[in-house]
């Protein structure tokens, strides 16, 4: 079974910190995308990455895809709380979408 | 374009009694996904339809759980016989084809069993 594993799962992190949160996933894909999620809502789209290589970037939030490697990472810089909220990496594979756990992330002021 | 339109948002049920939760797809789509959220994990994927047809089932449980997508009208996921357990938020998606390309999300149904 194709599986997702992000880390960490709880990130709480200062305002004005960089961080990244990884995502590790197990099948061939040339697909990534990352999700935003706020207490109680659906899923925001983020980014969807569709090559090896690929890096997107919109304001502080930069991911990138290592299809080789099979990881994507997201990168944080210069958290503000705007940004606390749970984020999901996902791959698509035969008809459906597999999910990470998640990355709880928490921007203390 | 009003979006993926999932009602109710919250729906409340006690043991035994059946949910039935809807979703309309973004216009043009005709590819309809519905997702399981349990508390403090990620979605997990259950059905996968296009009009009239269940393409893949791979992710429902075999008992009491059922999903449709007739040529009129919205999908409607449904859940006999509710337990405890089906206590989730349960999401679906649509899309224009398949591959992941203008996959967009409907707000949930939040299902409480009481």
């Amino acid at each position: 079974e194709l599986k997702v594993e992000q880390n960490p799962l709880f990130l709480s992190m200062q305002e004005g910190k960089n961080y990244t949160i990884y995502c590790n996933y197990s099948t061939t894909s040339d697909r990534l995308y990352w999700y935003r999620q706020d207490p109680g809502k659906s899923l925001e789209s983020l980014f969807v990455l569709l090559s090896n290589g690929a890096v997107k970037q919109e304001g502080r939030l930069m991911a990138s895809l290592d299809t080789k490697a099979r990881l994507s990472t997201l990168h944080i810089t210069a958290a503000v709380h705007d940004l606390s909220a749970t984020y999901f990496c996902a791959v698509d594979s035969s008809n459906q979408f597999y999910f990470g756990t998640g990355t709880s992330l928490t921007v203390i002021p | 374009n009003a979006g993926v339109m999932q009602n109710p948002r919250h729906l409340v049920r006690r043991r035994g009694q059946e949910a039935r939760l809807r979703c309309s797809p973004m216009k043009g789509h005709s590819h309809v996904y519905w997702y399981r959220q349990l508390p403090e994990e990620g979605l997990k994927f259950m059905v996968y339809l296009q009009k009239e047809n269940i393409i893949d089932e791979s992710g429902m449980p075999k008992e009491r759980f059922s999903a449709e997508f007739p040529k009129e009208g919205p999908s409607i996921l449904r859940i006999q016989q509710v337990v405890r357990g089906d206590s989730a938020a349960y999401f679906c998606a649509s899309s224009r084809g398949t591959g992941g390309f203008g996959y967009t999300f409907g707000s949930g149904t939040r299902l409480t069993v009481v």
